[in-house]
């Protein structure tokens, strides 16, 4: 079965520091991975998804993430981060084709500090 | 992106009444629905997929007799919770796929129910 793990709960950084938000995947096949950002009452939008090539993403807002398929890990990352992106942030992986049933992981609450 | 809009927002129902939550794709043809529900501080939890002119296919513990899923149509599905209690109050969002739009699936703001 697939499982995605986000092992921080909360993390707090200072405005202006870099950020890098941890996703670890399980899933048999070729995963494809998404990053979502979640703010208060709202759904979900996409940051960023990988399901071939680069191993490096580029995604909206000045995030991106890597792909290390032997860590079976999606890390998010941004190098100067704005008190606009705390938020709630979700690691969710699928089957090839993402527009089936993703599996989300708890989601790690990031607070920025001014 | 596309849109996904999703009515109401948030709403109060008294317990033992019924509430309708519609999803809607307002700019392409969704084939797929996907519903899900998040409890407080927690991840999303999908409940059923629904594909156009078919029965939703509900996941492992969700009773479908209580959430009744319907997506008679390409740019709408509804999630009716029955007879709700306060233990169904949560946040529910949907979510749309169609082949016009890839693969990817695009998600609705989310509704807040509170039954009272």
């Amino acid at each position: 079965a697939q499982s995605v793990t986000q092992p921080d709960i909360h993390i707090t950084v200072s405005e202006g520091a870099s950020l890098e938000l941890r996703c670890n995947y399980s899933y048999g096949a070729t995963p494809y991975l998404f990053w979502y950002v979640q703010s208060p009452g709202q759904g979900l939008q996409l940051l960023l998804k990988y399901f071939s090539g680069d191993t490096l993403v580029q995604g909206i807002k000045g995030f991106e993430a890597e792909f290390k398929r032997s860590q079976s890990s999606f890390n998010l990352r941004k190098p100067s981060v704005h008190w606009s992106d705390a938020a709630e942030y979700f690691c969710a992986v699928g089957p090839t084709g993402g527009g089936n049933k993703l599996t989300f992981g708890t989601g790690t609450q990031l607070k920025v500090e001014l | 992106g596309a849109v996904v809009s999703q009515h109401p927002s948030w709403v109060i129902c008294k317990s033992g009444t019924s509430v309708k939550i519609e999803c809607r794709s307002l700019d392409f043809q969704a084939t797929t629905m996907f519903w899900y529900r998040q409890f407080p501080k927690q991840s999303l939890m999908l409940m059923a997929t629904s594909n156009e002119g078919s029965k939703a296919t509900y996941e492992q513990g969700v009773e479908k007799d209580k959430f009744l899923i319907n997506h008679a149509s390409l740019t709408l599905s509804t999630l009716t919770v029955t007879s709700a209690h306060p233990e169904d109050s949560s946040f529910y969002i949907c979510s749309a796929r169609g082949t016009s739009r890839g693969t990817e699936a695009f998600f609705g703001q989310g509704t807040r129910l509170t039954v009272v």
